[in-house]
């Protein structure tokens, strides 16, 4: 089973608008932690929120928020008032207690239109 | 800031080389990571190491072995390229020891051409 699942190949939003990039994770460890990461077309791998499975408010940094729904195991990030520089592939990963692997998904390709 | 950085951003190999890809970060982190990214598929873990000299199998180890002698260089090894494995490879780092909320930290990618 995939232990991450991110169900969008492509997105597209209006500059200035709203938009959520569903995450949906699958572990029967009680300790774990979700991220997000960003890639431009550049390559580089961008690091912009992590949630912990304890944590009891969700995580926001700047204009990216993360909706963590633990009941349902989703963890969407939001991206508030998009911008033209938003326009990437957007990775979500989770990391199981101490285990060292990173487990992504398949990432989802953002396109903000002007 | 971290800094996780790949010997080369493009590389351009003929099937049958041996390859050397090479990853070096500068804040002590005891893990490092290789994962190959090709589209539709996502960040596909080659092989990890959590100390020097120790490594372990990730989900696609065929073809690849890696190389860890001191702690901060973890280097990639193509025994013998072919055309199948063009893709993009990324380096990743984290500490170790300091609880699951630590991220990865990525060098800039070397996307690898095998011709």
């Amino acid at each position: 089973a995939q232990k991450i699942t991110q169900t969008q190949p492509g997105m597209f939003v209006q500059e200035k608008e709203a938009v959520t990039l569903d995450c949906t994770y699958d572990t029967s460890d009680p300790s774990y932690g979700l991220f997000w990461y960003k890639q431009p077309s550049s390559g580089e791998m961008i690091f912009l929120i992590y949630q912990g499975s304890y944590d009891q408010q969700n995580a926001t940094e700047g204009r990216y928020s993360l909706n963590f729904q633990k009941a349902r195991k989703s963890a969407n990030l939001v991206i508030s008032a998009s911008q033209l520089g938003d326009s990437a592939m957007y990775f979500c990963a989770m990391r199981e207690g101490q285990v060292h692997q990173f487990y992504f998904g398949t990432g989802t390709s953002l396109t903000v239109i002007p | 800031d971290v800094k996780v950085t790949q010997s080369s951003r493009y590389l351009v190999k003929r099937t049958g080389e041996k390859v050397f890809l090479e990853c070096v970060q500068d804040m002590d982190h005891e893990n490092m990571f290789w994962y190959r990214q090709d589209p539709g598929l996502g960040l596909r873990l080659i092989y990890f190491s959590y100390d020097v000299k120790m490594k372990e199998k990730g989900d696609i180890p065929e073809g690849y072995s890696v190389s860890r002698e001191k702690k901060e260089r973890f280097s990639l090894i193509l025994e013998s390229a072919s055309t199948n494995q063009t893709s993009m490879y990324l380096c990743a780092s984290t500490p170790y020891g300091r609880g699951f909320n630590q991220p990865q930290h990525f060098g800039d990618g070397t996307r690898l051409s095998i011709l």
